[in-house]
């Protein structure tokens, strides 16, 4: 177990408010990923990183931002949030180098509510 | 990002065996195929992984086309703990972007 945790785990905000979620793992790992999942569907990639201060955009990165300045936090922001942000986030970590070996851990997820 | 088709559901019943498909015409020589579950109100979990022979682990098997050009991922006896949604990505050596489709429901009927 990688020991991934996420922050905070549920939260409400308001539309238009700054909303930032952690992810934080012990193990050391190199890549780190963002994950949005609603209702009835898959995971969509949000941002991922390969390194500190390395990310990249994923399949829906639009009105998201993230940040790793440390190897064991990951960061996810949402600058303004809007209703159509309500989902559930999941972060997930991965061991480097980047083996098609290597397997990915998952935390918990966040559930965000946009009203 | 080679891409993987499944079907969006299956139903089985309890202590019967389940094999759930997944094709990936697309996969090159270096990628992996991953399973992983997501049983309900939780995050993913990794389930079993290969390359090119048939896989055994203590949750599933995994049997790999001759041309892996498709997998399935076989529960020997579902139990209702089974029940869940079952993603198959392919990750390859080279980049670390990781994508999931909309994976296949999997219903256990006791």
């Amino acid at each position: 177990d990688a020991g991934i945790t996420q922050s905070p785990r549920h939260k409400v905000t308001e539309t238009g408010t700054p909303v930032t979620l952690r992810c934080h793992q012990t193990e050391n790992h190199r890549y780190m990923y963002w994950y949005r999942q609603d209702p009835g569907h898959g995971l969509r990639l949000i941002h991922y990183s390969y390194g500190v201060k390395d990310t990249d955009k994923g399949e829906v990165s639009d009105g998201y931002s993230v940040s790793r300045s440390k190897t064991e936090d990951f960061l996810l922001t949402l600058e303004s949030a809007t209703s159509s942000q309500t989902s559930v986030y999941f972060c997930a970590s991965l061991w480097g180098p980047s083996s098609g070996a290597n397997v990915l851990t998952f935390g918990a997820g966040s559930r965000l509510t946009v009203l | 990002d080679a891409k993987t088709t499944q079907p969006n559901s299956m139903e089985s019943n309890e202590e019967e065996p389940v094999h759930l498909p997944c094709n990936h015409s697309t996969i090159s020589g270096t990628d992996y195929i991953h399973w992983y579950r997501q049983l309900p109100s939780q995050g993913p979990e990794y389930v079993i992984h290969g390359l090119t022979s048939n896989v055994n682990n203590r949750m599933a098997s995994l049997a790999i086309a001759e041309d892996r050009k498709s997998s399935t991922l076989i529960l020997h006896r579902a139990t209702l703990r089974d029940a869940a949604v079952y993603y198959c990505i392919l990750k390859g050596s080279s980049g670390s972007r990781l994508t999931f489709g909309e994976g296949t429901q999997l219903t256990v009927n006791p």
